[in-house]
């Protein structure tokens, strides 16, 4: 079945810290792949997304993303975090089989100590 | 500017109890999903619509139900509430169903099943 995994559940980092969180997925087919991001008492709201062309992506706020399709992963990366980047990062994987499935990860809880 | 509310924000219930929680978007848009978020599953797909009069099931639909008599409301009803559907339930809506589109979130409701 196809999944979605993300490595960290819980990450702390000081502020001006780089972050990388990863995320693989498990389909052989064409993908899309997102990055959501839950700031606290918030709405998800998307980071940044990859479809076709450059396999990295630039989002919101500093963040990126690439894709390496023969890693199956969408790992995403901040050079330098600050504490406002508080929040849960899910990755999401929509299947292009005409449509609608989008599988979620589990989500990582990123804290940030000023 | 075009939204997602959800209503109650926070809930408690007692089991065996029918409950609904409300979804209504302001984006016109087609497409309604439900989810639940629980911890180490990230979000998981109750129900979707595509439109007035379509429902259909998601991954964990068992105990729920949802109807869509216009475009921009799409209620979840728990038939008799259980404890295991102690959760986060989130809503979304998205445009169109391309795997590319962006699907918009709802604040979120917790619900507590006692």
């Amino acid at each position: 079945a196809q999944s979605v995994s993300q490595h960290n559940h819980h990450v702390i980092l000081s502020e001006a810290a780089s972050l990388e969180l990863g995320c693989n997925y498990s389909y052989g087919g064409t993908v899309n792949l997102f990055w959501y991001v839950q700031y606290p008492g918030q709405h998800l709201q998307l980071l940044l997304k990859y479809f076709s062309g450059d396999p990295l992506v630039k989002g919101i706020k500093g963040f990126e993303a690439e894709f390496i399709k023969s890693k199956f992963s969408f790992n995403l990366r901040k050079p330098s975090v600050q504490w406002s980047d508080t929040a849960e990062y899910f990755c999401a994987v929509t299947l292009d089989t005409g449509g609608f499935k989008t599988i979620f990860g589990a989500g990582t809880r990123l804290f940030v100590k000023a | 500017d075009a939204e997602i509310t959800q209503s109650p924000r926070h809930k408690i219930t007692e089991t065996g109890r029918q409950v609904t929680l409300a979804c209504h978007q302001t984006w016109n848009h087609n497409n309604m999903f439900w989810y639940r978020q629980d911890l180490g599953h990230g979000l998981r797909l109750i129900h979707y619509s595509y439109g007035v009069q379509d429902t259909n099931k998601g991954e964990v639909s068992d105990g729920y139900s949802v109807s869509r008599s216009n475009t921009e409301d799409l209620p979840l009803t728990l038939e008799s509430a259980a404890s295991s559907q102690t959760s986060v339930y989130f809503c979304a809506s998205r445009l169109g169903t391309a795997s590319t589109d962006t699907q918009y979130f709802g604040p979120g409701t917790r619900l507590t099943v006692l």
